[in-house]
Parts: structure tokens; C-alpha cells; sequence
């Protein structure tokens, strides 16, 4: 079985500050991982993947997140946050299920609240 | 950029009432997906489907629901009979494979059931 946990349902930075969302996963097969966002009233967007690989990966937005395979994390990062970065920040882990498809467990999600 | 759509974006109904969302997937997607969100809470995988079957269901997906690709672009998903605890924001989501790469999510479905 596999499952994401996101600690810290909210996060506050001010602007031009460092962004980290965490993200601890669990997993019983190699991970493929997943960062989405999802703005107001819209649908979640992929920011960012980790297959295989090299293990920082960056993504859309300046975000980047590192596979941490000892620490079983994949934790998210931007060097300075801008207030359209305001949004919610879900971290997902796709596992293989019982018939050999894939099924996406997500965390509870973080919201980014970004201050002037 | 292809997107997957989704209907209605608000739907009301009665308890005991069916309802049937629909999606429409990106046009060279294999796979298609069903999550739901309930307020507050985490984003709950229900139902995916490949070459008009379904492939996983989580414990979630019993006899009430039922999905369906009716033609060569929609996928639905159908609540027979909704109860208060079906009230939630439903998503559709496809990829084109393999199964584990990312999935491209709609906008999803605000169900209310009163």
C-alpha cells in the first residue's frame, strides 16, 4: 500500500522568501512522484515529476523537488515566492495495483499563502 | 493545448437522485481516471479504465457507482442513487500511458447532495 503525507496544511511566506512544502511518501515499489497544483476553482496542474533518475528534477514556476530515497521524500522548493504562487499544493505517489495499473494516492494537500 | 473538460461544473441534487458526470478526456488518452474531494479533505482515488473496462477501483467505487465511455470522446461517471456523503468535488483525469506517468486532471464537478 502506498500513501503521501504533507505536513503542515498551511504555509505562509512573504514574498521574494524561500518556499518548501514537505512531502514524505511510502511505497512498495519504486515511486513515481508527483507534485500538482490546483489555483481557485480550477483543476490540478502538474508542476512537476520524479520517475527515474536523476533525482532533483525541476519544474514549471521555478519549483524544483529532490527524491530523497533514504529519507522517503520528495520535498518542494522555490528560492523566492511570488504571490501568483499562492495556491494549493498537492504531493501524489503512483503506485502499481493489484491488476498492474496505476492508482494515484495523494496527500491532504498544502495551501501556499504568499504575503507582500 | 489539449485539456481534458468537464460537466457540469456545479451539480445539485436531491438525495436518492442519479446523477451522471461527464468528462471529456484528452483525444489520444488510453487511460482515464475518477478522483473525488470531499471539503477538507485529501483527494481519493475511485475508478480508472482502459480498453473500455475498468482496471482498478478503490473501496469507494461500490454498487452505486458505474462509469462508461459511451462514444469515442466521453467518459462518465454515474451515481445511481447519491447520498449526503457523495457530495464532493469529483475529477476526471486521463494519460496516455504508461499507466504511472503523469495524468492531465479537469476542472472537476462540484456535486452537492441535500
Amino acid at each position: 500500500a502506498q500513501s503521501v503525507t504533507q505536513l503542515g496544511s498551511h504555509v505562509s511566506v512573504s514574498e521574494g522568501a524561500l518556499v518548501l512544502l514537505r512531502c514524505n511518501y511510502s511505497s512498495s515499489v519504486p515511486p513515481y512522484l508527483f507534485w500538482y497544483v490546483q489555483y481557485p476553482n480550477q483543476g490540478l496542474q502538474l508542476l512537476l515529476k520524479y520517475t527515474t533518475g536523476a533525482t532533483l528534477v525541476k519544474g514549471i514556476n521555478g519549483f524544483e523537488a529532490e527524491f530523497k530515497k533514504s529519507e522517503t521524500s520528495f520535498h518542494l522548493t522555490k528560492p523566492s515566492a511570488h504571490m501568483s504562487d499562492a495556491a494549493e499544493y498537492f504531493c501524489a505517489v503512483s503506485d502499481t495495483g493489484n491488476s498492474g495499473y496505476s492508482t494515484l494516492t495523494f496527500g491532504k494537500g498544502t495551501m501556499l499563502l504568499v504575503s507582500p | 493545448e489539449p485539456e481534458v473538460t468537464q460537466t457540469p461544473s456545479h451539480q445539485v441534487t436531491q438525495m436518492g437522485q442519479e446523477v451522471i458526470l461527464r468528462c471529456v478526456p484528452i483525444s489520444n488518452h488510453l487511460y482515464f481516471y475518477w478522483y473525488r474531494q470531499i471539503l477538507g479533505q485529501k483527494v481519493e482515488f475511485l475508478v480508472s479504465f482502459y480498453n473500455n473496462e475498468i482496471s482498478e477501483k478503490s473501496e469507494i467505487f461500490d454498487d452505486q457507482f458505474s462509469v462508461e465511455r459511451p462514444d469515442g470522446s466521453n467518459f462518465t461517471l454515474k451515481i445511481r442513487s447519491t447520498k449526503l456523503e457523495d457530495s464532493a468535488m469529483y475529477f476526471c483525469a486521463s494519460n496516455r500511458g504508461p499507466p504511472r506517468d503523469e495524468q492531465f486532471f479537469g476542472p472537476g464537478t462540484r456535486l452537492t447532495v441535500l
